[in-house]
């Protein structure tokens, strides 16, 4: 069993739909990461939290530290909102620890 | 992200060369971490690095791989005698001191082996 586990794997939708990834961890973390990458791109950190709620733009992010579940929304999503998002945990130690992503496609 | 840089972007390497794909931190972060994330799987920790000291190499390749974060200058991560299967990308993160779950991704290396 993966320390962070994210579901959907493959997530399509319609332009315009409120999006939702979960995440959930088995390990303690200091921190959690939500992170984007578009094909062939890069990696961007959308959010680091370690407890509630952040919002930017149309991104939303959740954390329950007691059970352990971070959530990433998006609403009125948009084709260009296509890409992966990928879950990971930090912790005291040194590494970061990954999901394996969820490839979110929004079509026109 | 723009304060982690990395380079090159792109790298194009034959088969038994050498790699060489460099990091250079944030500015005030003195922690660097290597990440390689094959194709179609998920990003996978090699090595953490602090100024001239290798904290943890547990991620890395026994053989042909070597990573260091000299006193001055970028941090480097080496592959000698490259293989098909070395083809990846290569991302490099920073941190603060003492804050190493806190890490800044650089926009990553892409390998390919010919």
């Amino acid at each position: 069993k993966n320390e962070v586990e994210q579901s959907p794997q493959n997530l399509t939708a319609q332009e315009g739909e409120f999006i939702t990834i979960n995440c959930s961890y088995s390990v303690g973390i200091s921190a959690l990461h939500w992170l984007q990458q578009h094909p062939g791109g890069g990696i961007v950190s959308l959010f680091m939290l370690s407890s509630g709620k952040k919002k930017h733009g149309r991104l939303i992010a959740t954390i329950n530290i007691q059970e352990k579940h971070s959530s990433l929304h998006i609403t009125a999503s948009h084709p260009r909102d296509s890409a992966v998002y990928i879950c990971s945990g930090g912790t005291s130690g040194s590494r970061l620890t990954f999901g394996e992503g969820t490839q979110l496609t929004v079509n026109p | 992200n723009a304060g982690v840089m990395q380079n090159p972007r792109h790298l194009v390497r034959r088969r038994g060369q050498e790699a060489r794909l460099r990091c250079s931190p944030m500015k005030g972060h003195s922690h660097v971490y290597w990440y390689r994330q094959l194709p179609e799987e998920g990003l996978k920790f090699m090595v953490y690095l602090q100024k001239e000291n290798i904290i943890d190499e547990s991620g890395m390749p026994k053989e042909r791989f070597s990573a260091e974060f000299p006193k001055e200058g970028p941090s480097i991560l080496r592959i000698q005698q490259v293989v098909r299967g070395d083809s990846a990308a290569y991302f490099c993160a920073s941190s603060p001191a003492g804050r190493s779950y806190e890490q800044y991704f650089g926009p990553g290396t892409r390998l390919t082996v010919t």
